[in-house]
């Protein structure tokens, strides 16, 4: 039974290009949550989702992010037209249902923008 | 002022030294978290807790939710337990983690 996979580990993008972060959540887990932490500060809470539904973005920036988690496959964090400030570790953790329950991390994925 | 503090920031301990790490928060909360991040690595849950005490090996984690506040106890330190060591809590209303900063651990042999 893996544990919550995120790809890639890292990725490194231009300026103006998109980045696209994938999250498997644990099997039998049906919800996903989505941390940023920048460098030399602690995590924040961007979005929550459950298949197929947003149920929580108050911390997602307005523009250029979008998260989805549909019916088959990972959940994708989308940044578009990303900036330097973009470039952070972004985690994934996933729970079976959620308040009652704990999560389990994802390893990461590093973003760098050059 | 953050809604999760940790103290200390940073801390240096001897191999075999008991250590404590603080947490303080001001929001009402269904659970609080502790949780270990290595250096360049991912995030490891270590305990959830919503009253009283608990014991993983070396880890012990109390709250008091009375006075808001969480200890999480290493014994017999290990330069392996060398890590950034971070108290969350999730609110009563939204499913989400309010993170503290972290409390930078190292342990020398």
């Amino acid at each position: 039974n893996a544990g919550v996979m995120q790809n890639p580990r890292h990725l490194v993008r231009r300026r103006g290009q998109e980045a696209r972060l994938r999250c498997s959540p644990m099997k039998g887990h049906s919800h996903v949550y989505w941390y940023r932490q920048l460098p030399e500060e602690g995590l924040k809470f961007m979005v929550y989702l459950q298949k197929e539904n947003i149920i929580d973005e108050s911390g997602m920036p307005k523009e250029r992010f979008s998260a989805e988690f549909p019916k088959e496959g990972p959940s994708i964090l989308r940044i578009q037209q990303v900036v330097r400030g973009d470039s952070a570790a972004y985690f994934c953790a996933s729970s079976a249902y959620g308040q009652d329950y704990g999560y389990t991390f994802g390893s990461g994925t590093r973003l760098t923008v050059v | 002022k953050n809604e999760v503090e940790q103290s200390p920031q940073n801390l240096t301990a001897q191999e075999g030294e008991f250590i404590t790490i603080n947490c303080s928060y001001s929001v009402g909360i269904s659970a609080l978290h502790w949780l270990q991040q290595h250096p360049g690595g991912g995030i490891v849950s270590l305990f959830m807790l919503s009253s009283g005490k608990k014991k993983h090996g070396r880890l012990i984690a109390t709250i008091n939710i009375q006075e808001k506040h969480s200890s999480l106890h290493i014994t017999a330190s290990h330069p392996r337990d060398s890590a950034v060591y971070i108290c969350a809590v999730r609110g009563r209303s939204a499913d989400k983690l309010i993170f503290g900063t972290g409390t930078r651990l190292q342990v020398f042999p």
